[in-house]
């Protein structure tokens, strides 16, 4: 099974600026994924990222907001672009490997 | 969007009981997967269950998916505090990779 790490674990920011949050899976992977959650709730699907390719948005997150890259089979990233209260929440990185879905543990944002 | 609806939400029980947590929509699927987060981590792959009326265990826990595939239930049996977690079901978003729709989850909290 796929080990996902995810870090920053957690952070506290200020307002207006931006965050990156970088997902390193130990092994090749084709298809990541970046998911929110807010405390006690559950996950919603921000984007999916494939190497060499756009990533795809779902409804309600914008490229602008939260760019992502992917620039190998291992790697990605996800930057909150000027942050703001509401923004505070945890994101998941995933990857699918043989029909599963394995996730990072986590960044708990907190934006003040 | 095709809704997984989870119920209770929200699940207090003493280390010894049984529980039932469920998992309904009103449209069909091709397969249904259960997770559990603990705080901290990222959702675990529990079990995948794929054909209509299929049963699957997992030592105290115990899978159900509808004869219709539009539901599931996550039955455990003498619930123990290492338990406590959130349960969310999931099902394949569809088209290419396996992006996952979550339910709303079950918070459960097993008192010793």
């Amino acid at each position: 099974s796929a080990v996902i790490s995810q870090k920053p674990s957690r952070d506290i920011c200020q307002r207006g600026t931006s965050l990156t949050i970088q997902c390193q899976v130990d092994s090749q992977v084709t298809m990541m994924f970046w998911y929110r959650q807010q405390p006690g709730q559950s996950l919603t699907l921000i984007a999916t990222a494939n190497q060499g390719s756009e990533a795809t948005y779902e409804s309600g997150f914008v490229i602008d907001k939260f760019p992502i890259s992917r620039p190998n089979l291992t790697f990605s990233t996800l930057t909150v672009s000027n942050m703001s209260p509401e923004d505070s929440s945890i994101y998941l990185c995933g990857a699918e490997e043989n029909t599963e879905a394995f996730f990072g543990q986590g960044t708990r944002l907190t934006v003040v | 969007t095709q809704l997984l609806e989870q119920s209770p939400q929200f699940l207090s029980i003493q280390e010894g009981e049984n529980l039932t947590v469920y998992c309904n929509s009103s449209s069909v699927f091709s397969s249904l997967q259960w997770y559990r987060q603990e705080p901290g981590e990222g959702p675990v792959l529990l079990v995948t269950v794929v054909t209509g009326g299929e049963v699957k265990k997992l030592k105290r826990l115990t899978f159900q998916f509808g004869d219709a595939r539009k539901d599931s239930s996550l039955h455990i049996t003498a619930a123990q505090p290492g338990d406590t977690g959130l349960y969310l079901c999931a099902r394949p978003r569809g088209g290419a990779g396996n992006m996952l729709t979550f339910g709303g989850g079950t918070r459960l909290m097993v008192k010793p």
